[in-house]
């Protein structure tokens, strides 16, 4: 049964600070993974996804990596924003996405 | 293009009763997921549906049902609501195929079940 922590639950950090957010996961035998924000009493909207054959994947400052072997993702934010609060959510794709609990991020102005 | 749209947005019920939320997928898309997340907890997995058959259940009681239809439009129905059936009820399509997945959420339905 697969099962996706994230770590840190939360996270404060200042404008202008480079920050990594962590994403495990028990079952190797993943199609992809996918990151994800969500801002509060909304829906996700999709970052980034890194197919199984690939080890990381980047969108303006925002770069993923994936290890399988690890079981490990990481989002890697570069010049963090005010705007770029929000909870930022992973999951593994199979035949169905099992999702971890978020990490909530702040970013102070 | 329309992106992943669900109605109604917010739903208001008393325990006991049935609620139906719908969800209709990006066009093109044939897959569609729904999730459950409460207060406080992460997404839970509730059911999948592809191409009009159910795929695939999470963890959740019979009273959990669906459907999708033949334009892969789909309905989320949940009998005997409980008080702790009160969550924000996500619903997602599948774009993609070769590990190349995408998943596309919707703004959700909020059930508050008094």
């Amino acid at each position: 049964k697969q099962e996706v922590t994230q770590i840190p639950a939360a996270l404060s950090v200042p404008e202008g600070e480079n920050l990594v957010l962590n994403c495990s996961f028990t079952d190797s035998a993943i199609y992809n993974l996918q990151w994800f924000r969500q801002d509060p009493g909304k829906g996700l909207t999709s970052l980034l996804l890194i197919q199984s054959s690939q080890r990381e994947q980047t969108s303006g400052r925002l770069n993923a990596s994936l290890d399988k072997s690890s079981g490990r993702s990481t989002l890697y934010i570069a010049a963090s924003q005010p705007g770029d609060s929000a909870t930022y959510l992973c999951a593994s794709g199979t035949y169905k996405y099992i999702f971890g609990t978020g990490t909530r991020l702040k970013v102070l102005a | 293009e329309a992106g992943v749209t669900q109605s109604p947005t917010h739903l208001i019920k008393t325990r006991g009763q049935q609620a139906t939320l719908r969800c209709s997928p990006i066009s093109g898309h044939t897959s569609v997921y729904w999730y459950q997340q409460a207060l406080g907890l992460g997404l839970q997995f509730l059911l999948w549906y592809d191409e009009g058959e159910e795929r695939n259940r999470g963890n959740f009681p019979p009273r959990f049902s669906g459907r999708q239809f033949p334009n892969y439009s789909s309905e989320l129905n949940v009998n005997a609501l409980e008080l702790e059936d009160s969550a924000l009820y996500l619903c997602a399509s599948r774009f993609g195929q070769g590990g190349n997945e995408k998943l596309f959420f919707g703004s959700g339905t909020q059930l508050s079940v008094l």
